[in-house]
């Protein structure tokens, strides 16, 4: 089973700044299986980032994916209010199909 | 609109079961993998179970396989969750959510998702 750890747990900044999530795989995962959701308090998630670094429908360009092999990140190049919520990376492989994350707490500093 | 909703939800004592429906409008579910993942209050994402568009192939977690069903009704664009023999750690929002193809034939993320419907497994 891959295991998707994602680092840090919490991350403080400030509206305007730049975030730097990561994902790192247990082995190495295909670039084209790597996804990252954002998760509002009592929403659904939604999908911002598939294939690593393909912006799902709707998304803003703020948001970019990269990373290959075991390391990958979620940058938001310019923080808006909205953006401090949780995100979550996750893998396709073979049994289980699907992984996620713990997950990365975006909080306001 | 593109939409999952999903019904069906509930409380249930332990050993109990639920059947979990998910009704899909706004794009042609037949030709869709469709998906069920679940969230335990206060914790992370969990892959429970998926299908594919004829519903000839399924796929389940450890952690369900052997109580839960997954199965559709492409007449009726609707996903379906039988769970059997429910457990206190099944405790959970379950949502549906419908497949992105990102190569070949190989469904790797989840685009549209429903608002989900709470589980509470509780004697």
């Amino acid at each position: 089973e891959i295991v998707l750890t994602q680092s840090p747990g919490t991350l403080s900044l400030s509206p305007g700044e730049r975030a730097t999530l990561s994902c790192r795989a247990s082995q190495s995962v295909s670039s084209s299986y790597l996804a990252w959701y954002q998760q509002k308090p009592g929403q659904a998630p939604r999908l911002l980032i598939y294939g690593a670094s393909s912006r799902a429908t709707g998304i803003p360009d703020r948001f970019s994916g990269s990373g290959s092999g075991t390391e990958f990140t979620l940058t938001i190049s310019r923080l808006e209010p909205e953006d401090f919520v949780v995100y979550y990376c996750q893998q396709y492989g073979t049994s289980p199909m699907y992984t996620f994350g713990q997950g990365t707490k975006l909080e306001i500093k | 609109e593109v939409q999952l909703v999903e019904s069906g939800g509930g409380l249930v004592q332990p050993g109990g079961s639920l059947r979990l429906s998910c009704a899909a409008s706004g794009f042609t579910f037949s030709n869709y993998w469709m998906t069920w993942v679940r969230q335990a209050p206060g914790k992370g994402l969990e892959w429970a179970a998926n299908i594919n568009q004829d519903g000839s192939d399924k796929y389940y977690a450890d952690s369900v396989k052997g109580r839960f069903t997954i199965s559709r009704d492409n007449a009726k664009n609707s996903l379906y969750m039988q769970m059997n023999s429910l457990r206190v750690d099944d405790t959970a929002v379950y949502y549906c959510a419908r497949g992105v193809k990102c190569s070949g034939s190989h469904y790797c993320a989840f685009d549209v998702w429903g608002q989900g419907t709470t589980v509470t497994v509780s004697s």
